[in-house]
Order: C-alpha cells, then sequence, then structure tokens
C-alpha cells in the first residue's frame, strides 16, 4: 500500500527565509510518480512539480527546488528567500503505476500549512 | 486551453437531501478522478472514472456515486446527506491517470451540510 507523510503541519517563517517542506513516501512499486501541490485559500491544487522514481535528479525552478532521494524515500521541497505570496498549504502526494496497483489515485500526505509572515 | 471546470462553487445542503456535483475535464483528457477534502481526514479519494467506466472507488458508502458522459464530464452525487458530508470536492483531470501524464485539479466544490 502507498503512504506519504509530511510530519510538519504547521511552518511560519519570516519573509526572505528559507524553508523546507518534508515529504517521506512508502511504495512496494519500482515504478512511481511524486508530486507536489499548492493549495492557496481558495481551495484549487496547484501543480507545482512531478517527479518519476526512475529520475533522481534534484530540480530548481525560479525560488523553488526539489531533493528526491530515493535511498530514504524522501522528496523535500525548498522555498528560497520565501515571499507572502508563498502562504499556502503544501502536499506532497504519490502514485504508483497502474500495473503496481496505484488503482489509479493519488495518495496525498496530510499537508503542511506555511505561513510567511512580512 | 481551458481547465478543469467545477460546478457549483458552492452549495448549501439540508441533512437528508440529496447533492450533485458536475466537472469537466481539460479537453481530450479521459480520466476524471475525484476527492474528498475534510479538515480531519485531509485529501481522500472518492473514485476515478476514465472512457465511461469506474475504474476503482474509495472507501466510501454507498451513498457516494458517480458517471462520466461521452464527452469525460462527470457528475458525483451524494444521496441522503449527513452533517460529515460537509468538505471541499475535487476533481482530477488526467489525459489517461497514468502517473507521467499529470493531474490538474478544479477549484472544488465546497458543499456544507446544515
Amino acid at each position: 500500500a502507498q503512504k506519504v507523510t509530511q510530519a510538519q503541519t504547521e511552518i511560519s517563517v519570516v519573509e526572505k527565509e528559507d524553508v523546507t517542506l518534508d515529504c517521506v513516501y512508502e511504495t512496494r512499486d519500482t515504478t512511481y510518480y511524486l508530486f507536489w501541490y499548492k493549495q492557496p485559500p481558495s481551495g484549487e491544487l496547484v501543480f507545482l512539480i512531478r517527479r518519476n522514481s526512475f529520475d533522481e535528479q534534484n530540480e530548481i525552478s525560479g525560488r523553488y527546488s526539489w531533493n528526491f532521494q530515493k535511498s530514504t524515500s524522501s522528496f523535500n521541497f525548498t522555498i528560497t528567500a520565501s515571499q507572502v505570496v508563498d502562504s499556502a498549504v503544501y502536499f506532497c502526494a504519490l502514485t504508483e503505476s497502474p500495473s503496481g496497483g496505484s488503482n489509479y489515485k493519488l495518495t496525498f500526505g496530510k499537508g503542511t500549512l506555511l505561513t510567511v509572515n512580512p | 486551453k481551458a481547465g478543469v471546470t467545477q460546478t457549483p462553487r458552492y452549495l448549501i445542503k439540508t441533512r437528508g437531501q440529496q447533492v450533485t456535483l458536475s466537472c469537466s475535464p481539460i479537453s481530450g483528457h479521459r480520466s476524471v478522478s475525484w476527492y474528498q477534502q475534510t479538515p480531519g481526514q485531509g485529501l481522500q479519494f472518492l473514485f476515478e472514472y476514465f472512457s465511461e467506466t469506474q475504474r476503482n472507488k474509495g472507501n466510501f458508502p454507498g451513498r457516494f456515486s458517480g458517471r462520466q458522459f461521452s464527452n469525460s464530464r462527470s457528475e458525483m452525487n451524494v444521496s441522503t446527506l449527513e452533517l460529515g458530508d460537509s468538505a471541499l470536492y475535487l476533481c482530477a483531470s488526467s489525459f489517461e491517470n497514468r502517473g507521467e501524464s499529470g493531474y490538474t485539479f478544479g477549484s472544488g466544490t465546497r458543499l456544507t451540510v446544515v
């Protein structure tokens, strides 16, 4: 069975601080996909990144970066020089390959509420 | 390219009533999944439809049902509403619902049961 754990329920930082959101996952499949989504107060889940299990390269997109480590089953997300607009709930999610029994669903972590104060 | 459209955005219903929510996926996408989001349980999978066929259903009572039409639009229905059904209902659109094709979510329908 697939499982995603986001141990940090809430994080509060001051603007311009760097912040890392942790994500640990469990899966028995060798082919799987990891995602990060941002949920602002409006409710929509905004896609941030997708990573497949065969691509362990870290990725940087502007102030955002992701560290994928299969050895520790982690897919952490760092925001550099945080801004007030980054305040939102961030979700990490996992889906396995259909042949691996994902049953065509995403499994989400509980989310981390990030508050960036001015 | 239009995004995922969910209607209505907000809904208030009374216990015992039934409700129908609608989701129009991105053009060309054949998979629609539904998720329920509550403060206590987080985001939970309800069901998934692909080319009008339900391929998987989450652990929800039979009061929750859905369907998909030939144009890929999907509806979910909740009968005999309970207070605990108050939640944000999100639908996700995907080309095939395989990890590599990704998922795009709508803005959700916020249901309040009183």
